[in-house]
């Protein structure tokens, strides 16, 4: 089973939407959960951060962590032409350095 | 802001030749990292490093690989004798500790094997 499961897309939704992007993962150990922004041919950006369960939000961006069922989100509200990215969720081991990836899930949001 | 920097953009090499890629990070940052990403496929961990040491690893990053802080501020990743299968686009992270999520990471270094 893959550390962190995410699916592709791509996802096209009309400027002015809610966008939800989803990831699940297998180890009920991880506590850190992030969601990286990736515009082509660039490196991944750090949109949020979340420890354990709850919600965080930032502007348009809100990140949810549902520990009971190992399900990751990240919703964005108001979508914007901009937002059109690769979407990371990724997840930090505990007591390790590295930073696992979901595959991405590509987004077109149109004007 | 600072940012991470890394040289050159684009590599091109022919197979079983010798690249160093290089990576300027964040000047107060401790914790450096490389890592990878095929491309179509997702971003994988290469190795960790810190205090002149690996700290961390992943199976990709075997005796092909090696990484060097040669002076105060650059890092490196060298692969001695690339193979096709190596052509990715390399990205340098950092950060200011090893338990600080916000891992900064440059713009990526694609390289392509003939």
């Amino acid at each position: 089973q893959k550390e962190v499961e995410q699916d592709p897309g791509p996802l096209s939704v009309p400027e002015g939407a809610i966008v939800s992007l989803n990831c699940t993962y297998s180890n009920s150990a991880f506590q850190y959960f992030m969601w990286y922004r990736q515009y082509s041919r660039k490196g991944p950006e750090l949109l949020m951060y979340t420890y354990s369960s709850g919600n965080k939000e930032d502007g348009r961006f809100t990140a949810q962590v549902d520990k009971s069922s190992k399900y990751i989100s990240l919703f964005i509200r108001d979508s914007q032409p901009s937002d059109s990215a690769t979407y990371l969720c990724a997840i930090r081991p505990p007591g390790g350095f590295k930073t696992i990836f979901g595959a991405g899930t590509r987004l077109f949001v149109k004007a | 802001e600072p940012e991470v920097t890394q040289t050159p953009s684009h590599q091109v090499t022919q197979m079983g030749q010798e690249v160093i890629l290089r990576c300027v990070p964040i000047s107060n940052h401790l914790y450096f990292y490389w890592y990878r990403q095929i491309l179509g496929q997702k971003v994988e961990f290469l190795v960790s490093f810190y205090n002149n040491e690996i700290s961390e690893k992943s199976e990709i990053f075997d005796d092909q690989f090696s990484v060097e802080r040669p002076d105060g501020s650059n890092f490196t990743l060298k692969i001695r004798s690339t193979k096709l299968e190596d052509s990715a686009m390399y990205f340098c992270a950092c950060t200011t500790s090893g338990l600080n999520n916000e891992q900064f990471f440059g713009p990526g270094t694609r390289l392509t094997v003939l």
